[in-house]
């Protein structure tokens, strides 16, 4: 337990359905990220929030549209997604002003789109 | 494009051996460097960070980090069948934003 939680874990949806998924940190962190990981490519970066205020958008289509509302709890709400967006979606939070930031992942929720 | 590269395929090594894992990157600017252990179907899990040239270790973890040459590895001694995994190299520009490589596929073979 990393102390990152994400719900649920497990998604199937259609390209017409909506759905949001969930991250919460327990760590005290006040850095929170999105990351999509596709099979055989590098972790992507989709969002950052600092003290929930958003500072990176990665390029990320419209059809994502992510959520902080504090520091503990991140979302990500799914509209009109593709084939190609299935992949594994990351939560992670990091402190922002100590050395390395390290970061720290939740589990996952595996989404597949039909 | 910051670009974090770890080129080498599948890494086989009989228990007991050492597994070295190689990992360069192209911002001179980078802060900080992490080595993430995943296992197949969970998220990644860090397991060793280093901030400063040399070598930093941990348990059986080596992780050694050349900023001239830009330049961080990972050395597994004592490898284990429960190190069998991908090893992802992640590294950090100062601003909170983490560049991962695709990841190194180790397999400990009893």
């Amino acid at each position: 337990e990393t102390g990152v939680t994400q719900t649920p874990r497990h998604l199937v949806m259609g390209m017409t359905n909506k759905k949001s998924l969930k991250c919460e940190q327990h760590l005290g962190h006040n850095a929170m990220y999105w990351y999509k990981q596709s099979a055989k490519k590098p972790l992507e970066l989709m969002f950052v929030y600092n003290f929930k205020e958003q500072t990176e958008n990665n390029s990320v289509p419209s059809r994502f549209s992510p959520e902080c509302p504090n520091s503990s709890h991140l979302f990500l709400h799914l509209h009109t997604l593709q084939p190609e967006d299935s992949a594994l979606y990351l939560c992670a939070s990091s402190p922002i002003y100590k050395q390395g930031k390290t970061q720290y992942f939740g589990p996952g929720t595996r989404l597949l789109v039909l | 494009q910051k670009e974090v590269e770890q080129n080498s395929g599948p890494l086989s090594v009989p228990e007991g051996a050492i597994a070295s894992l190689n990992c360069t990157y192209s911002d001179r600017g980078s802060q900080s460097f992490f080595w993430y252990r995943q296992y197949s179907g969970k998220s990644p899990e860090l397991i060793m960070s280093i901030y400063s040239n040399g070598d930093k270790e941990d348990g059986r973890f080596t992780a050694q980090l050349n900023k001239a040459s830009q330049y961080v590895s990972l050395l597994i001694r004592d490898s284990q069948p429960s190190d069998s995994a991908t090893y992802l190299c992640a590294v950090e520009d100062g601003n909170n934003r983490l560049a991962f490589g695709k990841g190194n596929q180790v397999v400990v073979i009893p």
